[in-house]
C-alpha cells in the first residue's frame, strides 16, 4: 500500500515561512493536495495539482512537489494559521492517501 | 451556496449498525464523485469509502471493506453510508466530501473541494 509520510509538528515565528513537507515513493510523479483542519472544524482545501489556490485561499500559501517529497509553505505565517495540515495524494492499489498530519504551531 | 450536510450519528454498540446520509445542495450533485472520510479522536484523517458520479465504481478502505457500503441517490441529492459490524476503533467523525477529478495530459489529479462539518460516530457499551 502506498504510504505518506509528514512531520508530526512544526513551529513557527510570527510572519517567518513554515514549511510542511509530505514524502511518499516517487511522490513527484504524482499530484498532491492539502487541506488545512482546525480545532472543531472540518478540513478545508488549501492547495490541490502540486501548486494551485483555490479561490480564497490566501496567497501566502503554495506548494511544491519533486521527487519524493512534496512541501507546503506558508509565507509570512500568522496565528490564523495555526492548524492540522495534511496532504493527500491518489494512488491505484490504496485510492485516497492521507499522510499522517502535521500541526502547526505558530508561537 | 454550496453546502454538504451529514447527519445519522450517534452511540452504538459494538457489532451494531448505522446509516449516515450526506445532503447536497447549491451544485449539481449528479455530477460529482463523493468521498466519506473520517476522523479518530487523537487520530488524522483517513479516507474510508468513494463513489463515482453513477456509482459504476466504489472503492474503499481495507479497515471497512466488507463492513461499510456506501451508495447515493442523485434524485434525492444525497450520498450514504451503511456501517455495519461496528467497532471500537471505528468511533470518528465522519465527513462527507466533494470530489474532483481532473487531468493535465493525462497526469490525473484528485482532491476533495467540499466537506461537510461532520456526524459523530460512538461505538461503544
Amino acid at each position: 500500500s502506498y504510504e505518506l509520510t509528514q512531520p508530526p509538528s512544526v513551529s513557527v515565528s510570527p510572519g517567518q515561512t513554515a514549511s510542511i513537507t509530505c514524502s511518499g515513493d516517487r511522490l513527484g510523479d504524482r499530484y498532491t493536495c492539502w487541506y488545512q483542519q482546525k480545532p472543531g472544524q472540518s478540513p478545508v482545501l488549501v492547495i490541490y495539482r502540486d501548486s494551485s489556490r483555490p479561490s480564497g485561499i490566501p496567497e501566502r500559501f503554495s506548494g511544491s512537489n519533486s521527487g519524493n517529497t512534496a512541501t507546503l509553505t506558508i509565507s509570512g505565517a500568522q496565528a490564523m494559521d495555526e492548524a492540522d495540515y495534511y496532504c493527500q495524494a491518489w494512488d491505484s492499489s490504496t485510492y485516497w492517501v492521507f499522510g499522517g498530519g502535521t500541526k502547526l504551531t505558530v508561537l | 451556496e454550496v453546502d454538504l450536510v451529514e447527519s445519522g450519528g450517534g452511540l452504538v454498540q459494538p457489532g451494531g449498525s448505522l446509516r449516515l446520509s450526506c445532503a447536497a445542495s447549491g451544485f449539481t450533485f449528479s455530477s460529482y464523485t463523493m468521498n466519506w472520510v473520517r476522523r479518530a479522536p487523537g487520530k488524522g484523517l483517513e479516507w474510508v469509502a468513494y463513489i463515482s458520479s453513477s456509482s459504476s465504481t466504489i472503492y474503499y478502505a481495507d479497515s471497512v471493506k466488507g463492513r461499510f457500503t456506501i451508495s447515493r441517490d442523485n434524485a434525492k441529492n444525497s450520498v450514504y453510508l451503511q456501517m455495519d459490524s461496528l467497532r471500537a476503533e471505528d468511533s470518528a467523525v465522519f465527513y462527507c466530501a466533494r470530489t474532483r477529478i481532473a487531468a493535465d495530459d493525462n497526469k490525473y489529479y484528485y482532491y476533495m473541494d467540499v466537506w461537510g462539518k461532520g456526524t459523530t460516530v460512538t461505538v461503544s457499551s
